[in-house]
């Protein structure tokens, strides 16, 4: 069965830190890897999309990378700013199906 | 705007009282899903669907039921509410392309559900 852990599971960093989030899966069978941000009493907001035969993908100061061989991935964010509050999940969606398994999530904090 | 929407935002309830929560997509998207999210539990799918009356279940579908008579449209039903569905409850869409770039999935902004 398919688990993702996402450690730490909360983060405090002083603000123009770089930081990685840490995502592991426990079943390297698995189509791609997204990664969602959420805001208190929000909805999850898409920030990369990595399919399985890829190794990273980048948006602005976001850099997500896969490594399946060993089941995980990490969001690389550069210069963090305040406005990077917020708890960040990974999801796994498994070969052969459209099931999606989700980590619980690290919620980060950047303090001004 | 592309967007998902859900209806209600927030729904008081009692036990036994059948319930839809709606939810619409404007983004002719294949594929829609159900999710619930609990502290502590993340984010856990309900049911999902791959094309109209294509529907399967996710890890947790018991208690749920769906349907997918249109495209756009994908409602979740709780025949019979039991307090332990008290949750938060998102649905999603994405094109449903393995492979693209457009797989990724999009949320509405949520339903939260008491069931007293």
């Amino acid at each position: 069965k398919q688990e993702v852990t996402q450690i730490p599971a909360a983060l405090s960093v002083p603000e123009g830190e770089n930081l990685v989030l840490n995502c592991s899966f426990t079943d390297s069978a698995i189509y791609n890897l997204q990664w969602f941000r959420q805001d208190p009493g929000k909805g999850l907001t898409s920030l990369l999309l990595i399919q399985s035969s890829q190794r990273e993908q980048t948006s602005g100061r976001l850099n997500a990378s896969l490594d399946k061989s060993s089941g995980r991935s990490t969001l690389y964010i550069a210069a963090s700013q305040p406005g990077d509050s917020a708890t960040y999940l990974c999801a796994v969606s498994r070969s052969g199906t459209y099931k999606y398994i989700f980590g619980t999530g690290t919620r980060l904090k950047v303090l001004a | 705007e592309a967007q998902v929407t859900q209806n209600p935002r927030y729904l008081i309830t009692v036990t036994g009282k059948k319930l839809t929560v709606t939810c619409s997509q404007n983004m002719n998207h294949e594929y829609m899903s159900w999710y619930r999210q609990d502290p502590g539990l993340g984010l856990r799918q309900i049911y999902y669907s791959m094309n109209v009356e294509v529907t399967d279940k996710g890890d947790v579908p018991e208690g749920y039921k769906v349907s997918r008579k249109e495209k756009r449209n994908f409602p979740l039903i709780l025949e019979s509410p039991s307090p332990n569905q008290t949750s938060l409850y998102f649905c999603a869409s994405s094109s449903g392309v393995r492979g693209s770039s457009t797989d990724t999935q999009y949320f509405g902004p949520g339903t939260r559900l008491t069931v007293l």
